[in-house]
Order: C-alpha cells, then sequence, then structure tokens
C-alpha cells in the first residue's frame, strides 16, 4: 500500500550485525503491527505498538512507534540466520482492518 | 487447535475457468478477511467481513466474490479467472478487541492461471 511505506526493500547482512527496518505511514497510526513471514509459509505475529514512544522487545526484535505515531522501526540485535524472512509491518489507520507495507526481505548470512 | 485452515493450498486454472477458496477459522472471531500477496506488494486487502452475513469490499476486490454465511468460515470466490489473479492468498481472522487487532493468518493458497 502507498499509505504506508517500508525500507529497506531488501537487506542481506553478516550473521551477528545488526540491522533497522523502517515503516512510515502516510497517516496517522491508531496500531502498529509487525509480522514475521518464513518464505513460503504464513505470517507470525511479533509485537504490536499503540502508544506514542512505545518500545517493546521479543528475544533479540525491538520495535519502536515515534511520538508522532506516523513511523515505526524494528531493530534486530546479533542477526542469526533463523530471523531470515519477510518481515511486514500492518496499520490500523481506521476500522478493524490492517493495511500492509511491501515487506522487507531479510537474509542473514552464516 | 488448527486456527486458521485454507483449501486448498495449491491450484493451477486456466484462464476464465472459477473456483472457491475455503478459509476456516476455529476461534470464534467475528472478523475475517482475504489477502492476496504478490512480490514487492505485500499484503492487499480483497474483501473483509465483520460477522456472520457481513461482507465488504477492500484495496483490490475487483473480479473476486465472498460469503460468510457461518461465522467460522469465509469463502473467496473466482468466478472468471485471469492471469493477473495468479498470486499467493491468505486468509485472517481477528477478534479486534479493544487495542488488540492481532490478525491469524491461515498458510496461504497459491493460486497459479494459465
Amino acid at each position: 500500500s502507498q499509505e504506508l511505506e517500508q525500507s529497506p526493500q531488501s537487506l542481506i547482512v553478516q550473521e551477528g550485525k545488526n540491522l533497522t527496518i523502517n515503516c512510515t505511514s502516510s497517516k496517522t497510526l491508531y496500531g502498529l503491527y509487525w509480522y514475521k513471514q518464513k518464505y513460503g509459509e504464513g505470517l507470525i505475529f511479533l509485537m504490536m505498538l499503540q502508544k506514542g514512544g512505545e518500545e517493546k522487545s521479543h528475544e533479540k526484535i525491538t520495535a519502536k512507534l515515534d511520538e508522532k505515531k506516523q513511523q515505526s522501526s524494528l531493530h534486530i540485535t546479533a542477526s542469526q540466520p533463523s530471523h531470515a524472512g519477510i518481515y511486514l509491518c500492518g496499520a490500523e489507520h481506521a476500522g478493524n482492518m490492517l493495511t500492509f507495507g511491501g515487506g522487507t526481505r531479510l537474509m542473514v548470512k552464516p | 487447535n488448527a486456527g486458521v485452515t485454507q483449501t486448498p493450498k495449491f491450484r493451477v486454472l486456466k484462464t476464465g475457468q472459477s473456483m472457491t477458496l475455503l478459509c476456516a477459522q476455529d476461534m470464534n472471531h467475528e472478523y475475517m478477511y482475504w489477502y492476496r500477496q504478490d512480490p514487492g506488494m505485500g499484503l492487499r486487502l480483497i474483501h473483509y467481513s465483520v460477522g456472520e452475513g457481513t461482507t465488504a469490499k477492500g484495496e483490490v476486490p475487483d473480479g473476486y466474490n465472498v460469503s460468510r454465511l457461518k461465522k467460522q468460515n469465509f469463502l473467496l470466490g473466482l468466478e472468471s479467472a485471469a492471469p493477473s489473479q495468479t498470486s499467493v492468498y491468505f486468509c485472517a481472522s481477528s477478534q479486534w478487541t479493544s487495542g488488540n487487532g492481532e490478525l491469524f493468518f491461515g498458510e496461504g493458497s497459491r493460486l497459479t492461471v494459465l
């Protein structure tokens, strides 16, 4: 969706390196959801952010929602091959539905 | 718990043929969604339902129809398939309570239209 832009579109990192994926919305976010998709499989929920300035962590993955609630970042510390996949951000703009960004394909080289 | 189950998982159609994708959820969720995923375009919402007997158009509804006759099932139909409908289709469901709109996804249905 043009309402939600993810960057970068793809990323190749060496195992052990840190990385950041960004998700920028053209509208105010009422909720921002991060999902991970392993190649050829369904989507797995990672975390949800709702309040400006909110930050959540799950294992080595940290997500933040900026104060103005129009941008979120997903940061992976000390990447591992198990982190490889497609990361998608989903935005709740209005109504009971999510609009998704184009996704970021992450490859982690051993 | 099965969660969200999609059938079939794979299908090949010829242009002009029709087919139905079935989505079933066992979580008693009110909301159900059909998305399609194409390379570089993330997930785009086709149709959705906010409860049994209701349906609504999403971002890319043309060429598709849906029905929600039972709360647990959400059907996606293609009346006359076109090559542009080659995609991976994902069904999702949600209870969408205040402050929690987490979607639970099926494993996807890969459709190829020749």
